[in-house]
């Protein structure tokens, strides 16, 4: 079975500062994706960042980054120069790569202060 | 529309009663999921379509839920006979195929209120 462990329920940045939400997890897969999700107060899950458990390198996706450790088991978030617009909850979620289940944390909410 | 469309947005109704829950996915995707997700929590897996079939059903929490998608496209999740602990917000999502780094889009959701 698979778990994500999100340890900050909330989270509080300045505008233009940098933020990282932490996301651990637990699988017995070896292959397995990461992803990470936003969602305003719309309801809509927005995707934002994915990892592979082989990529050799850190996802990347404009001011979003994926903090890979695979070692540890995290896959931390770090968004880069923070904007009021990033309020919002930010969910971690794996899947097995020969599955289609995405296994989903409890979420962090980011509030931007201006 | 170029994303996840899901109808109707929001659901009040009366415990006991029936609902029908609408996802119609992005054009072209294959795969479908329903998830719902709790005041709280994040989104929990109910069931998975690829084409026409449900080839996942093992989160639906019991046999007063039910999905369809008949011509494999549009989804529609139904609950009979429902109960306050349904309230919930239901998420459909879709993508081109099931596995690999494909992510799955999400549409806004269903909030389903049961009085």
């Amino acid at each position: 079975a698979q778990k994500i462990t999100q340890t900050q329920p909330g989270m509080f940045v300045q505008e233009k500062e940098a933020v990282t939400l932490d996301c651990t997890y637990d699988t017995s897969d070896q292959s397995y994706g990461l992803f990470w999700y936003k969602q305003p107060s719309s309801g809509e899950m927005i995707f934002l960042i994915y990892q592979g458990s082989y990529d050799e390198q850190n996802a990347t996706e404009g001011r979003y980054s994926l903090n890979f450790q695979k070692a540890r088991k995290s896959a931390n978030l770090v968004i880069s120069a923070s904007q009021l617009g990033d309020s919002a909850m930010y969910f971690c979620a794996m899947r097995d790569l020969l599955n289609y289940k995405l296994t989903f944390g409890k979420g962090t909410l980011l509030t931007v202060n201006p | 529309g170029a994303g996840v469309s899901q109808t109707p947005s929001n659901k009040v109704t009366e415990k006991g009663k029936y609902v029908e829950l609408r996802c119609d996915p992005i054009s072209g995707h294959t795969a479908l999921y329903w998830y719902r997700q709790s005041l709280g929590q994040g989104p929990e897996f109910l069931i998975y379509f690829q084409g026409t079939g449900a080839a996942d059903d093992s989160g639906l929490p019991n046999d007063r839920f039910f999905a369809v998608r008949p011509e494999g496209s549009v989804s529609t999740l139904k609950i009979q006979r429902t109960e306050r602990g349904d309230s919930a917000v239901y998420l459909c999502a879709s993508s081109l195929r099931p596995g690999g780094p494909t992510e799955a889009f999400f549409g806004q959701g269903t909030r389903l209120t049961v009085v």
